[in-house]
């Protein structure tokens, strides 16, 4: 089955600074790599995701890029606020849509530094 | 985004006894719905896919018997935990998906069960 791999796991940026996030996924099938921001004691909350079409996609200061070829994706967050702070996870799905299982990886844990 | 609720979001109950938990898609029809299972700093674990009308499909190593599904309605699931053991102890979180959401999957907000 699927195997996704994160790094790093915690993550400590001073506030204004970029945080970078990294996964690779295994299984060269999969098609379809959201990112969740999970905040203590919730569920986890869709915030960028990117179609196996598509290398580069961008919503304000959250941008994710995906390398098929090397079976990677990152998700990039500029002018970082103390609000970013939470666990980041990514995930891999072989489903072009979202109503296929998540593969996720062990998560991040941003903290960022007034 | 689309919403996803679900209740209760504490519940505490004693060893043996059956604990039933609901996942709502409050603006959509969601014709798939996952239930997952988070330990403490730990990444979320599949438990089970559900599809409306249909029978769950649940990953190897979870007991089916133990964790029983329910997906009656687009806008409902529950899940119900029976004879609960203290190791069953955890934080049960559901997601859903449907046209309406474009097919992502969206988290409800967690149930924290606690077997004493």
């Amino acid at each position: 089955g699927e195997n996704v791999e994160q790094h790093p796991s915690t993550l400590s940026v001073q506030e204004g600074d970029s945080a970078v996030i990294k996964c690779t996924y295994s299984d060269s099938a999969s098609n379809y790599f959201p990112w969740y921001k999970q905040e203590l004691g919730k569920g986890p909350q869709l915030i960028i995701d990117i179609r196996s079409n598509v290398g580069e996609k961008k919503d304000q200061r959250i941008a994710v890029t995906l390398n098929k070829t090397a079976k990677h994706f990152s998700l990039h967050i500029t002018e970082t606020q103390p609000e970013d702070s939470a666990v980041y996870f990514c995930a891999a799905s072989m489903g072009n849509f979202g109503n296929e299982k998540l593969t996720f990886g062990t998560g991040t844990r941003l903290t960022i530094i007034p | 985004g689309a919403v996803v609720s679900q209740h209760p979001s504490r519940v505490i109950c004693k060893s043996g006894t059956s604990v039933k938990i609901e996942c709502r898609s409050l603006d959509f029809q969601a014709t798939t719905m996952f239930w997952y299972r988070q330990f403490p700093k730990q990444s979320l674990m599949l438990m089970a896919t559900s599809n409306e009308g249909s029978k769950a499909t649940y990953e190897q190593g979870v007991e089916k018997d133990k964790f029983l599904i329910n997906h009656a309605s687009l806008t409902l699931s529950t899940l119900t935990v029976t004879s609960a053991h203290p190791e069953d102890s955890s934080f049960y979180i559901c997601s859903a998906s449907g046209d309406r959401s474009g097919y992502e999957q969206y988290f409800g907000p967690g149930t924290r069960l606690t077997v004493t």
